[in-house]
C-alpha cells in the first residue's frame, strides 16, 4: 500500500495563478482532510471530508476549495494564489474522524 | 471554537535528560492524539489517549490524558538525537492541533 500520496512535492506559483494539490489514499479511508503548516503555528486544518461528496470547512479555508468526487481522491485547489499562501500542506486521511490520522509527505509551496 | 494550546515551544535538552510537554485545551476532548514530526518531515501518529486519567507508556515515552480530559502531558525520560522533533497533541472531533513542541537534543 503507498499510503497517502501527495503531488507535487514542491511548487513555485505567481500571485494570481492557480493551481490544483493532488491527494490519493489508497487505505479505503472515509475521512480526508488538508492542513498547512507555518513555522511557530503548527497544522492548521483548511478542509474536511468525511465521505465522498461531503466536504465542510477548517479552521482557515479562504482561498482554497475542495471537492469529493471519490473515497481515494481529495484536491484541493487555489484560485489566485497570494504569497500567504507560502506554506507546507499536508493531506491525511484516517478511517473515522477521530481515528489516527495518517499524512501524505507534504507539498513544499512559494508564492512570489 | 476548540482550542489546544501546547508549551513549551521548544526546548533543548542534554542527551539523558528528562522531557516533558503539556497539552491543554478549551474543551472537554473525547480523545487526544500525539504525533511526531521529524525535521523535513511528515507528522507521524504517536498514540491516542480516551479515558480520563489514562496513562500510556511507549518505551521512554508517557502519556497521559488529565482527569478532567482538558489537558495532557508526554514525558520521555533519557532523551536520545532520535527523540529530536516536534511533538504535537490534536484534540478530537475536527483534529484541531497544538502548535508543537519542538525538541532539540545536545548529544
Amino acid at each position: 500500500n503507498a499510503g497517502v500520496t501527495q503531488t507535487p512535492k514542491f511548487q513555485v506559483l505567481k500571485t494570481g495563478q492557480s493551481m490544483t494539490l493532488q491527494c490519493a489514499q489508497d487505505m479505503n479511508h472515509e475521512y480526508m482532510s488538508w492542513y498547512r503548516q507555518d513555522p511557530g503555528m503548527g497544522l492548521r486544518l483548511i478542509h474536511y471530508s468525511v465521505g465522498a461528496g461531503i466536504t465542510d470547512q477548517g479552521e482557515v479555508p479562504n482561498g482554497y476549495n475542495v471537492s469529493r468526487s471519490t473515497t481515494e481522491d481529495f484536491p484541493l485547489r487555489l484560485l489566485s494564489a497570494a504569497p500567504s499562501q507560502t506554506s507546507v500542506y499536508f493531506c491525511a486521511s484516517s478511517y473515522l474522524p477521530d481515528s489516527p490520522l495518517h499524512f501524505g509527505n507534504g507539498t513544499r509551496l512559494t508564492v512570489t | 471554537g476548540q482550542q489546544v494550546m501546547q508549551i513549551p515551544q521548544y526546548q533543548h535538552v542534554q542527551e539523558g535528560e528528562d522531557f516533558t510537554t503539556y497539552c491543554n485545551s478549551s474543551t472537554t476532548l473525547s480523545n487526544i492524539q500525539w504525533y511526531k514530526q521529524r525535521p523535513g518531515g511528515h507528522p507521524v501518529f504517536l498514540i491516542q489517549l480516551v479515558k480520563s486519567g489514562e496513562v500510556k507508556k511507549q518505551k521512554r515515552l508517557t502519556f497521559q490524558f488529565g482527569e478532567a480530559k482538558k489537558n495532557s502531558s508526554l514525558h520521555i525520560t533519557a532523551t536520545q538525537t532520535t527523540d529530536v522533533g516536534t511533538y504535537f497533541c490534536a484534540g478530537q472531533g475536527d483534529m484541531r492541533f497544538g502548535a508543537g513542541t519542538r525538541l532539540t537534543v545536545k548529544p
